[in-house]
Parts: structure tokens; sequence; C-alpha cells
């Protein structure tokens, strides 16, 4: 599995757009990326995935270099609802032999 | 929106007793997840289960774990003799596809004293 870093932690006030970026060095021609976010207490939620370039849902935005070798998830104009920690992972989720491995993730607090 | 449903939301048991976590899984969906959240710590997987068969399992799911779907509905975690070290929220999850869009649960808090 690839490894993946993220920032442990972002602080953000409302409003403003939130850029979480994740390394993925050793990432195989077949992974893919993922992001999950999690609130306390709770278990983690599926926000977006993508192969390469960009790719848009009605939550976040998740852009992806050429080389693939890190992704930034987007979020615009978050709230304090969006604090919570944000997952990044990276593996062959298709070829069904590759369960999700959770990292410790990154804590993003916002602030009004 | 379909979702995950799992019973107890919270349990205290006694060391050395048998817990059973019980799961029902969004109902088009074929795969089946368990994984646990100790306390202050990150999200860990333990067993995936396809085709009444469990297809991966991590090192934390020894022989005192097994997973069961006892019929077309419900997929049940059992711990057979707790320790004081399985105190932890243990979430299942389903998905269509392999580890692709994984929906979770609320989870299962269980407190071994």
């Amino acid at each position: 599995l690839a490894k993946t870093t993220q920032p442990i932690s972002m602080d953000s006030y409302e409003g403003q757009e939130v850029n979480i970026t994740c390394s993925h060095n050793n990432i195989a021609t077949n992974d893919y990326i993922t992001w999950y976010q999690q609130f306390p207490s709770q278990g983690p939620r599926f926000i977006i995935q993508g192969y390469k370039t960009k790719v848009t849902n009605e939550v976040a935005s998740l852009f992806i270099p050429a080389d693939r070798k890190s992704s930034t998830l987007s979020l615009p104009r978050v709230s304090l609802s969006d604090t919570a920690v944000y997952y990044c992972l990276v593996g062959d989720y298709y070829s069904g032999n590759t369960p999700l491995v959770f990292g410790k993730g990154t804590r993003l607090s916002v602030i009004a | 929106e379909p979702e995950v449903t799992q019973t107890p939301s919270h349990q205290v048991t006694q060391m050395g007793q048998e817990v059973i976590l019980r799961c029902v899984p969004i109902s088009n969906h074929l795969y089946f997840y368990w994984y646990r959240q100790i306390l202050g710590q990150k999200v860990e997987f333990l067993v995936s289960f396809y085709n009444n068969e469990i297809s991966e399992k991590s090192e934390i799911f020894d022989d005192q774990f097994s997973v069961e779907r006892p019929d077309g509905s419900n997929f049940t975690l059992k711990i057979r003799s707790t320790k004081l070290e399985d105190s932890a929220m243990y979430f299942c999850a389903s998905s269509e596809r392999a580890s692709v869009s994984i929906y979770f649960g609320e989870g299962s808090w269980l407190t071994v004293v």
C-alpha cells in the first residue's frame, strides 16, 4: 500500500477555502486516491475519489497532478460543521484485494 | 439516504465475557467490513467479508474474533473472551464494490471493565 503523509492539523476561519494536501510518493499505477471525513464519535464518511486531474462533487474538489505523487482536497467556503478529521487513502481498491487503511488524518478546526 | 445500522450503540461488558455486535448493511451491498477505533487513535481495519466468507483480515483479527452473516440482512462481529484492550468503537461498513465508496455505520462503543 502506498504510504500517505498529510498535515496533522489545520485551522481555518469560516467562509474560507481549505486545501489539504496529501503526499503519496510511491503510488502505484492502479491506485486510486480517496478522501474520508470523520466527525467525533461517528464513522468515517466518503467524500471523494479520483485517479487523475480533477474531480468535483457537491462537497469538495480533488486535484491530482500529472505525476499523481500528491493530491489536494479542496473544501470551498468552510463552515463550523466542517470541523472534522480528514483522511487521505491510496490503494488499488477496484481489484477487490485492498482494504481501506486509515492513517492519522488531518484534524481541521474551523473557527468562527 | 440508505445507511448502515449498528446495535448496540454502547455496551459495557466484563473482561472474559463474549460480546456480539450487530450490523445491518445497506441492502444491495455485497461487501461487508468491521473496523475499530480505540479512543484517540486511528481507524483500524479488522476484516472484510464477501460471498459468505472472509476475504481479508488484519493481524488484530485473531482467534478471539469471528464474523457471521446469519441471514440475508445481519452481519455480526463476535469477540469470544473480551480483554480490556478490546475497548473501542467498532464500525461496521458495507459497499457495492470492494473497498469503493464504503459506507460506515455510527459505531458500537464497547467498554470492557
